[in-house]
Protein backbone atom coordinates (compact mmCIF):
# COMPACT_ATOMS: atom_id res chain seq x y z
CA UNK A 1 0.00 0.00 0.00
CA UNK A 2 1.03 3.34 -1.23
CA UNK A 3 2.14 6.15 1.79
CA UNK A 4 0.72 9.13 -0.09
CA UNK A 5 -3.19 8.82 -1.00
CA UNK A 6 -4.76 10.34 -3.87
CA UNK A 7 -8.31 10.73 -5.19
CA UNK A 8 -8.54 7.63 -8.25
CA UNK A 9 -10.64 10.34 -10.21
CA UNK A 10 -11.04 13.83 -10.82
CA UNK A 11 -13.08 15.55 -13.40
CA UNK A 12 -12.76 19.72 -14.47
CA UNK A 13 -14.93 21.40 -16.94
CA UNK A 14 -12.50 23.11 -20.03
CA UNK A 15 -10.77 26.19 -18.59
CA UNK A 16 -11.90 25.55 -15.29
CA UNK A 17 -9.28 25.31 -12.43
CA UNK A 18 -8.94 22.13 -10.57
CA UNK A 19 -6.84 21.00 -7.42
CA UNK A 20 -5.49 17.47 -7.12
CA UNK A 21 -4.07 16.38 -3.85
CA UNK A 22 -2.04 14.04 -2.22
CA UNK A 23 -1.82 13.36 1.19
CA UNK A 24 0.81 11.31 3.88
CA UNK A 25 2.63 11.65 6.94
CA UNK A 26 5.90 12.24 5.15
CA UNK A 27 4.71 15.29 3.37
CA UNK A 28 5.21 17.14 6.56
CA UNK A 29 8.81 16.99 6.17
CA UNK A 30 9.18 16.55 2.35
CA UNK A 31 8.08 18.41 -0.71
CA UNK A 32 6.03 16.51 -3.04
CA UNK A 33 6.89 16.12 -7.09
CA UNK A 34 4.43 15.96 -9.52
CA UNK A 35 4.12 13.61 -12.90
CA UNK A 36 1.39 13.81 -15.85
CA UNK A 37 0.99 10.64 -17.03
CA UNK A 38 -0.42 9.88 -20.85
CA UNK A 39 -1.60 6.77 -22.27
CA UNK A 40 1.47 5.21 -23.83
CA UNK A 41 3.69 7.46 -22.48
CA UNK A 42 6.59 7.79 -19.78
CA UNK A 43 5.80 10.41 -16.68
CA UNK A 44 6.65 13.95 -17.35
CA UNK A 45 7.72 15.87 -13.86
CA UNK A 46 5.61 18.97 -13.95
CA UNK A 47 6.21 20.42 -10.47
CA UNK A 48 8.88 19.64 -8.16
CA UNK A 49 10.30 21.25 -4.23
CA UNK A 50 8.06 24.19 -2.74
CA UNK A 51 6.79 25.07 -6.72
CA UNK A 52 8.87 24.92 -9.34
CA UNK A 53 8.26 24.31 -12.87
CA UNK A 54 11.14 22.75 -15.33
CA UNK A 55 11.40 24.21 -18.32
CA UNK A 56 8.57 23.74 -21.25
CA UNK A 57 5.83 23.21 -18.29
CA UNK A 58 2.95 25.89 -18.88
CA UNK A 59 2.41 27.98 -16.01
CA UNK A 60 -1.05 27.13 -15.47
CA UNK A 61 0.50 24.24 -13.63
CA UNK A 62 1.24 24.98 -9.97
CA UNK A 63 1.78 23.15 -6.33
CA UNK A 64 1.86 23.72 -2.89
CA UNK A 65 1.70 22.39 0.33
CA UNK A 66 -0.06 22.39 3.95
CA UNK A 67 0.43 20.00 6.84
CA UNK A 68 0.68 16.37 5.31
CA UNK A 69 -0.87 17.48 1.95
CA UNK A 70 0.33 18.46 -1.24
CA UNK A 71 -1.48 20.07 -3.89
CA UNK A 72 -1.41 20.52 -7.57
CA UNK A 73 -3.46 23.30 -9.55
CA UNK A 74 -4.18 23.56 -12.79
CA UNK A 75 -5.62 26.86 -13.61
CA UNK A 76 -7.79 26.65 -16.48
CA UNK A 77 -7.36 23.67 -17.88
CA UNK A 78 -7.23 22.53 -20.81
CA UNK A 79 -7.79 19.24 -23.20
CA UNK A 80 -4.31 18.27 -23.34
CA UNK A 81 -4.21 18.24 -19.49
CA UNK A 82 -6.21 15.17 -19.63
CA UNK A 83 -3.76 12.83 -18.20
CA UNK A 84 -3.25 10.58 -14.64
CA UNK A 85 -1.22 12.49 -12.29
CA UNK A 86 0.81 10.90 -9.36
CA UNK A 87 2.80 12.45 -6.52
CA UNK A 88 5.92 11.34 -4.99
CA UNK A 89 8.18 11.97 -1.99
CA UNK A 90 10.30 10.51 0.61
CA UNK A 91 8.50 7.47 2.82
CA UNK A 92 8.43 8.59 6.35
CA UNK A 93 11.78 6.79 7.21
CA UNK A 94 13.45 9.14 4.74
CA UNK A 95 15.40 6.29 2.90
CA UNK A 96 12.92 4.99 0.24
CA UNK A 97 10.67 6.96 -2.38
CA UNK A 98 6.98 6.44 -2.85
CA UNK A 99 4.10 7.71 -5.25
CA UNK A 100 0.71 8.15 -4.89
CA UNK A 101 -1.74 5.91 -6.07
CA UNK A 102 -2.09 8.36 -8.67
CA UNK A 103 -5.43 10.50 -10.18
CA UNK A 104 -7.02 10.32 -13.43
CA UNK A 105 -7.89 13.82 -14.67
CA UNK A 106 -10.93 14.17 -16.62
CA UNK A 107 -11.58 17.48 -18.67
CA UNK A 108 -15.18 17.81 -19.54
CA UNK B 1 20.38 16.96 -24.67
CA UNK B 2 19.22 14.24 -21.46
CA UNK B 3 18.23 11.09 -22.41
CA UNK B 4 18.08 7.42 -21.00
CA UNK B 5 17.59 3.96 -22.80
CA UNK B 6 16.21 1.16 -21.19
CA UNK B 7 16.85 -2.43 -22.74
CA UNK B 8 17.33 -5.92 -21.33
CA UNK B 9 13.26 -6.43 -20.80
CA UNK B 10 12.03 -9.88 -22.00
CA UNK B 11 9.50 -13.03 -21.47
CA UNK B 12 11.39 -14.78 -18.12
CA UNK B 13 9.93 -17.53 -16.57
CA UNK B 14 9.32 -17.55 -12.74
CA UNK B 15 12.62 -18.09 -10.80
CA UNK B 16 14.82 -16.16 -13.60
CA UNK B 17 16.90 -13.69 -13.78
CA UNK B 18 17.75 -10.60 -16.31
CA UNK B 19 19.72 -7.82 -16.02
CA UNK B 20 18.14 -4.20 -17.67
CA UNK B 21 20.45 -1.73 -18.41
CA UNK B 22 19.65 2.34 -19.07
CA UNK B 23 21.93 4.03 -20.83
CA UNK B 24 22.51 8.05 -20.52
CA UNK B 25 23.90 10.31 -22.64
CA UNK B 26 23.67 14.20 -21.99
CA UNK B 27 24.72 13.88 -18.13
CA UNK B 28 27.39 11.46 -16.60
CA UNK B 29 25.20 8.98 -14.58
CA UNK B 30 28.42 8.52 -11.49
CA UNK B 31 27.47 12.39 -10.61
CA UNK B 32 23.86 12.20 -10.50
CA UNK B 33 21.42 9.82 -8.43
CA UNK B 34 19.36 7.41 -10.47
CA UNK B 35 16.27 4.82 -10.00
CA UNK B 36 14.20 2.24 -11.66
CA UNK B 37 10.71 2.58 -11.42
CA UNK B 38 7.85 0.33 -12.36
CA UNK B 39 4.15 0.21 -13.66
CA UNK B 40 2.43 -3.36 -13.81
CA UNK B 41 0.19 -2.97 -16.73
CA UNK B 42 -2.95 -1.15 -15.67
CA UNK B 43 -1.54 0.40 -12.60
CA UNK B 44 0.22 3.01 -11.11
CA UNK B 45 4.05 3.88 -10.77
CA UNK B 46 6.42 1.68 -8.15
CA UNK B 47 9.38 2.89 -7.07
CA UNK B 48 11.71 0.06 -7.19
CA UNK B 49 15.59 1.21 -6.30
CA UNK B 50 17.92 4.59 -5.72
CA UNK B 51 21.62 4.68 -6.16
CA UNK B 52 22.98 8.06 -4.58
CA UNK B 53 25.73 9.49 -6.78
CA UNK B 54 28.18 8.67 -3.64
CA UNK B 55 26.77 5.04 -4.27
CA UNK B 56 24.49 3.95 -1.61
CA UNK B 57 21.59 2.02 -2.84
CA UNK B 58 18.03 1.53 -1.71
CA UNK B 59 15.53 -1.00 -2.90
CA UNK B 60 11.51 -0.98 -1.97
CA UNK B 61 10.88 -3.96 -0.22
CA UNK B 62 9.22 -5.90 -2.36
CA UNK B 63 12.53 -6.32 -4.48
CA UNK B 64 14.75 -6.19 -1.77
CA UNK B 65 17.26 -9.05 -1.74
CA UNK B 66 16.17 -10.40 -4.90
CA UNK B 67 17.48 -6.90 -7.05
CA UNK B 68 20.67 -5.23 -7.33
CA UNK B 69 21.08 -1.91 -8.63
CA UNK B 70 24.49 -0.98 -10.23
CA UNK B 71 26.51 1.32 -12.80
CA UNK B 72 29.01 1.46 -14.49
CA UNK B 73 30.86 4.80 -15.24
CA UNK B 74 33.03 3.65 -18.41
CA UNK B 75 29.76 3.21 -20.21
CA UNK B 76 27.90 5.97 -18.48
CA UNK B 77 24.74 3.35 -18.05
CA UNK B 78 22.56 2.10 -14.89
CA UNK B 79 21.88 -1.83 -14.32
CA UNK B 80 19.34 -3.34 -12.32
CA UNK B 81 20.13 -7.19 -12.01
CA UNK B 82 16.63 -9.09 -11.08
CA UNK B 83 17.11 -12.28 -9.28
CA UNK B 84 14.26 -15.19 -8.19
CA UNK B 85 11.60 -13.23 -10.21
CA UNK B 86 8.30 -13.57 -9.76
CA UNK B 87 4.68 -12.96 -11.76
CA UNK B 88 4.49 -10.06 -9.20
CA UNK B 89 7.40 -8.00 -11.06
CA UNK B 90 6.19 -7.66 -14.78
CA UNK B 91 6.17 -4.38 -15.31
CA UNK B 92 7.20 -1.43 -17.61
CA UNK B 93 10.65 -0.76 -16.28
CA UNK B 94 11.78 2.62 -16.21
CA UNK B 95 15.15 4.51 -15.41
CA UNK B 96 14.71 8.11 -14.25
CA UNK B 97 17.35 10.50 -13.32
CA UNK B 98 16.86 12.04 -9.67
CA UNK B 99 16.82 15.34 -8.79
CA UNK B 100 18.44 16.60 -5.04
CA UNK B 101 14.72 17.10 -4.54
CA UNK B 102 14.02 13.02 -4.35
CA UNK B 103 12.03 13.75 -7.78
CA UNK B 104 12.71 12.61 -10.81
CA UNK B 105 13.23 14.96 -13.90
CA UNK B 106 14.72 13.03 -16.81
CA UNK B 107 12.27 9.52 -17.58
CA UNK B 108 13.49 6.80 -20.47
CA UNK B 109 10.76 4.91 -22.58
CA UNK B 110 10.72 2.07 -20.11
CA UNK B 111 11.77 -2.21 -20.79
CA UNK B 112 8.89 -4.27 -20.86
CA UNK B 113 9.89 -7.59 -18.16
CA UNK B 114 6.78 -10.02 -18.20
CA UNK B 115 7.28 -12.96 -15.69
CA UNK B 116 5.32 -16.10 -16.72
CA UNK B 117 5.24 -19.58 -17.11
Amino acid sequence: SSELTQDPAVSVALGQTVRITCQGDSLRSYYASWYQQKPGQAPVLVIYGQNNRPSGIPDRFSGSSSGNTASLTITGAQAEDEADYYCNSRDSSGDHLVFGGGTKLTVL
Amino acid sequence: EVQLVESGGGLVQPGGSLRLSCAASGFTVSSNHMSWVRQAPGKGLEWVSLIYSGGNTYYADSVKGRFTISRDNSKNTLYLQMNSLRTEDTALYYCARVGDWMGFDYWGQGTLVTVSS
